[in-house]
């Protein structure tokens, strides 16, 4: 079945740094999504990609749907410690289809 | 508006036993969604409901199944509980579940199988 490969697996970083993480998948996809989970709750959606090439910001995250249509990123700027969590990618490739996950990355800030 | 509802929270079970949870999506969402999550195979697709007709399935055994109500809430059903089966059960709703259509999550329900 479809898979998607979500980078990096976990990320330890300062306070105030920027992240980047990815989401690779094997076939095109029409929607990309950004989930965050927070401990003890549900995935919360952060972004959502509709078009190739579509660059959308929440905040101090942005999202880019990758040209190929088979690739996102997430950026975080300027880190605080509630960005903890574990952020999903998530596509789908048709209308109809199921959305289905990468295996999250694991965001660790230290102040 | 309020947000996904799943019930119970918490829910310890014994292999052979069956058990049934319960997913209220948010007002006016006719899509359900159902997703198991577990620390090594994260998120995988149990199945999906629209208007009460089941239009997506995982790769899940057929002791996992699902139904949806006419108010769209929705209810899933594993029977013969395995040690395995132990994860977090999370439900999501959207409008239609088209590509247009994100999933909303509730909390989840927690399954121990002992």
């Amino acid at each position: 079945g479809q898979q998607l490969n979500q980078s990096p697996q976990s990320m330890f970083i300062q306070e105030g740094e920027d992240v980047s993480m990815n989401c690779t998948s094997s076939s095109i996809f029409n929607t990309w999504l950004w989930y965050k989970q927070d401990p003890g709750e549900g995935p919360v959606l952060l972004i959502a990609l509709y078009k190739a090439g579509e660059l959308t910001s929440n905040g101090r995250l942005t999202a880019q749907f990758g040209i190929t249509r088979k690739d996102s990123f997430l950026n975080i700027s300027a880190s605080i410690p509630s960005d903890v969590g574990i952020y999903f990618c998530a596509g789908r490739d048709q209308a109809g289809t199921a959305l289905i996950f990468g295996k999250g990355t694991t965001l660790s800030v230290s102040s | 508006k309020a947000g996904v509802t799943q019930t119970p929270r918490y829910l310890i079970k014994t292999r052979g036993q069956q058990v049934t949870l319960s997913c209220s999506p948010i007002s006016g969402h006719r899509s359900v969604s159902w997703y198991q999550q577990t620390p090594g195979q994260g998120l995988q697709f149990l199945f999906e409901y629209f208007s009460e007709t089941q239009r997506n399935k995982g790769n899940f055994p057929g002791r996992f199944s699902g139904r949806q109500f006419s108010n769209s809430r929705s209810e899933m059903n594993v029977s013969t509980l395995e040690l395995g089966d132990s994860a977090l059960y999370l439900c999501a709703s959207s409008l239609g579940g088209g590509i247009n259509s994100p999933l909303h999550f509730g909390n989840g329900t927690r399954l121990t199988v002992t």
